[in-house]
């Protein structure tokens, strides 16, 4: 089942700088997006999500944008912090979050 | 902050034997999900539930898979029979409504079947 993919197993990025994360989808229902955040012998911790009738969404340090016609969204994270150093998931969903379909997953480590 | 609590947090049984893990969704949610994590694979949707029944479920969920909603706080999974293919990270989520909301996960259960 690959109707999620993040392509890049791993992303290293220096403190201050932008991180940008990317996840493509091949499923054109899909209709609701997020991005969830891992650390070691935890659960994914929800960070931001975006709806299907909109491109782009912000909170705080994280955006993220969503292009339609490629099938791809992006998460930039400004600026990288140390404590972002975790894995990021990002999911998809028909109709709500009745059943989220999670992308392989991307270690990001921020390096000081 | 409310949370999703999972109980245990590590599992250990023999082949064969039944298990049950155990949550407690945050208290005003009303949707209920599992999800299991194989080592080194996705996040893959088990089974979701609403209004004590299931409401979508996936391949992965066969006759050895039970959920449950026993009293008005815990939300189980049941295997009966477990097999070594079912060692994995088991989690838990919950959410307040089904349309464009976020799921909180617990902190996970690890199941080792040896």
């Amino acid at each position: 089942d690959q109707q999620v993919k993040q392509n890049s197993p791993s992303l290293s990025v220096q403190e201050g700088r932008i991180s940008i994360l990317n996840c493509d989808y091949t499923n054109s229902m899909f209709d609701y997006f997020l991005w969830y955040k891992k650390y070691p012998a935890e659960g994914p911790t929800f960070l931001i999500s975006i709806s299907s009738i909109k491109d782009k969404n912000e909170d705080g340090r994280f955006t993220v944008f969503l292009n339609k016609s490629a099938k791809h969204l992006s998460l930039h994270i400004v600026p990288s912090q140390p404590g972002d150093s975790a894995v990021y998931f990002c999911a998809a969903s028909v109709g709500g979050a009745q059943k989220l379909v999670f992308g392989q997953g991307t270690r990001l480590t921020i390096n000081p | 902050e409310p949370e999703v609590t999972q109980t245990p947090s590590h599992q250990v049984t023999q082949m064969g034997q039944e298990v049950i893990l155990r949550c407690v969704p945050i208290s005003n949610h009303l949707y209920f999900y599992w999800y299991r994590q194989i080592l080194g694979q996705k996040v893959e949707f088990l089974v979701s539930f609403y209004n004590n029944e299931i409401s979508e479920k996936s391949e992965i969920f066969d006759d050895q898979f039970s959920v449950e909603r026993p009293d008005g706080s815990n939300f189980t999974l049941k295997i009966r029979s477990t097999k070594l293919e079912d060692s994995a990270m088991y989690f838990c989520a919950s959410s307040l409504d089904r349309g464009n909301a976020e799921a909180f996960f617990g902190q996970g259960t690890r199941l080792t079947v040896v």
